[in-house]
């Protein structure tokens, strides 16, 4: 199976500041027939389900705001909210698709409040 | 409205049985792949199981392998999780979640979850 593996595990920012959350994959999830990334990240709010925001590594979901963007390529992806809001504060999963089931996912990383 | 609903959670013993269901709404259910996604108390996500849109193909976790069945029904728009030889590790929420699809292919985000329902391993 693919291990993906988060960092940092938890991370306080200040409001308005930028925030960045890491993932790596153990091997390549770029899919090189259509060039595609097969990666996306979930926000998770305390006793909610997760939601998703980005697939494709970087393509935003319906009604997500902009200041959620996701990059990077093969191994080495990159969540980054530009400006921090409160209602941020969730834990922030990626996971791979590129391998068929059972798909796997990061450990998660807590954002919070600085 | 695009809506899953999970249900069937409960306390069981180790060794027992249960049946979860997640019934599915606002959406053409048989186009869509459908998949249990459980998080442990206080821990991440784990990925359980993964049945297609007709049901010919169903795939799980290791650590669910030969324990657990996953199945749907089309009339009913419901899918299923037959959980068996329950352990303590296998105590969760347990989520049901709509594969992504994009102009009828299907690629293993999840677009979708239910609230999930609560499973307790316990004597």
């Amino acid at each position: 199976d693919i291990v993906m593996t988060q960092s940092p595990d938890s991370l306080a920012v200040s409001l308005g500041e930028r925030a960045t959350i890491n993932c790596k994959s153990s091997q390549s999830v770029l899919y090189s027939s259509n060039n595609k990334n097969y990666l996306a990240w979930y926000q998770q709010k305390p006793g909610q389900p997760p939601k998703l925001l980005i697939y494709w590594a970087s393509t935003r979901e319906f009604g997500v705001p902009d200041r959620f963007s996701g990059s990077g390529s093969e191994t080495d992806f990159t969540l980054t909210i530009s400006s921090l809001q409160a209602e941020d504060v969730a834990v922030y999963y990626c996971q791979q698709y590129y391998s068929r089931p059972p798909y796997t996912f990061g450990q998660g990383t807590k954002l919070e409040i600085k | 409205e695009v809506q899953l609903v999970e249900s069937g959670g409960d306390l069981v013993q180790p060794g027992g049985s249960l049946r979860l269901s997640c019934a599915a709404s606002g959406f053409t259910f048989n186009d869509y792949a459908m998949h249990w996604v459980r998080q442990a108390p206080g821990k991440g996500l784990e990925y359980v199981s993964a049945i297609s849109s007709d049901g010919g193909i169903t795939q799980y976790a290791n650590s669910v392998k030969g324990r657990f069945t996953i199945s749907r029904d089309t009339s009913k728009n419901t899918l299923y999780l037959q959980m068996g030889s329950l352990r303590a590790d296998d105590m969760a929420v347990y989520y049901c979640a709509r594969d992504g699809c994009i102009s009828g292919s299907c690629y293993g985000w999840f677009d979708t979850w239910g609230q999930g329902t609560l499973v307790t391993v316990s004597s």
